[in-house]
């Protein structure tokens, strides 16, 4: 069974940094994109890898967030530096499907920037 | 950028009535075009994919059509596990972006 499992979520403190996990069950995590949802917001796409490891990124976080996996540990991972108070989120990971829609999420890792 | 606006921001309908979501994007998409359900403290799921193919598992009575700029999400007879927020999101080019969701509420 696909599954998709998000940890490493939580308070971290303006310009703190932050390192986001999404573990994969049942498929491997070739091509994948994390996608934020800020308190009773919309959905705001941040970043995809893709199985070639091209990597694209939201201009809001290009140059302070990394995408990154571990096929070892079947791992997609997002490091966040520089961290804003605009970056407070819910961080759900992805798989890529028909192209790049979403076909299987994890449930999510909350990021609170506050001091 | 590409600019997706979706109408209307909330839609009261009653169970069995035919919900009719748009889509409209600020330039041509072609029929690269996705939608989404969510319901709170959930992750959203895919519902169509590149404007009118089901993803798996998806029922029939949920359909998408549209091409270049406009689109629509049809839902024809609204059963209770419907009621929800709706999202598009186009796969045109980088960056990936969403529309702002239509809120299907039970009237």
């Amino acid at each position: 069974e696909e599954q998709l499992v998000e940890s490493g979520g939580g308070l971290v403190q303006p310009g703190g940094s932050l390192r986001l996990s999404c573990a994969a069950s049942g498929f491997t995590v070739s091509h994948m994109s994390w996608v934020r949802q800020a308190p009773g917001k919309g959905l705001e796409w941040v970043s995809v890898i893709y199985g070639g490891d091209n990597r694209y990124y939201a201009d809001s976080v290009k140059g302070r967030f990394t995408i990154s996996r571990d096929y070892s540990k079947n791992t997609l991972y997002l490091q966040m530096n520089s961290l804003r108070v605009e970056d407070t989120a819910v961080y759900f990971c992805a798989r890529g499907a028909y192209g790049d829609f979403f076909d299987y999420w994890g449930q999510g890792t909350l990021v609170t920037v506050s001091s | 950028e590409i600019v997706l606006t979706q109408s209307p921001a909330t839609l009261s309908l009653s169970p069995g009535e035919r919900a009719t979501l748009s889509c409209r994007a600020s330039q041509s998409v072609s029929s690269y075009l996705g939608w989404y359900q969510q319901k709170p403290g959930q992750a959203p799921r895919l519902l169509i994919y590149d404007a009118s193919n089901r993803a798996t598992g998806v029922p029939a009575r949920f359909s998408g059509s549209g091409s270049g700029t406009d689109f629509t999400l049809t839902i024809s007879s609204l059963e209770p596990e419907d009621f929800a927020v709706y999202y598009c999101q186009h796969r045109q080019n980088w960056p990936l972006t969403f529309g702002g969701g239509t809120k299907v509420e039970i009237k």
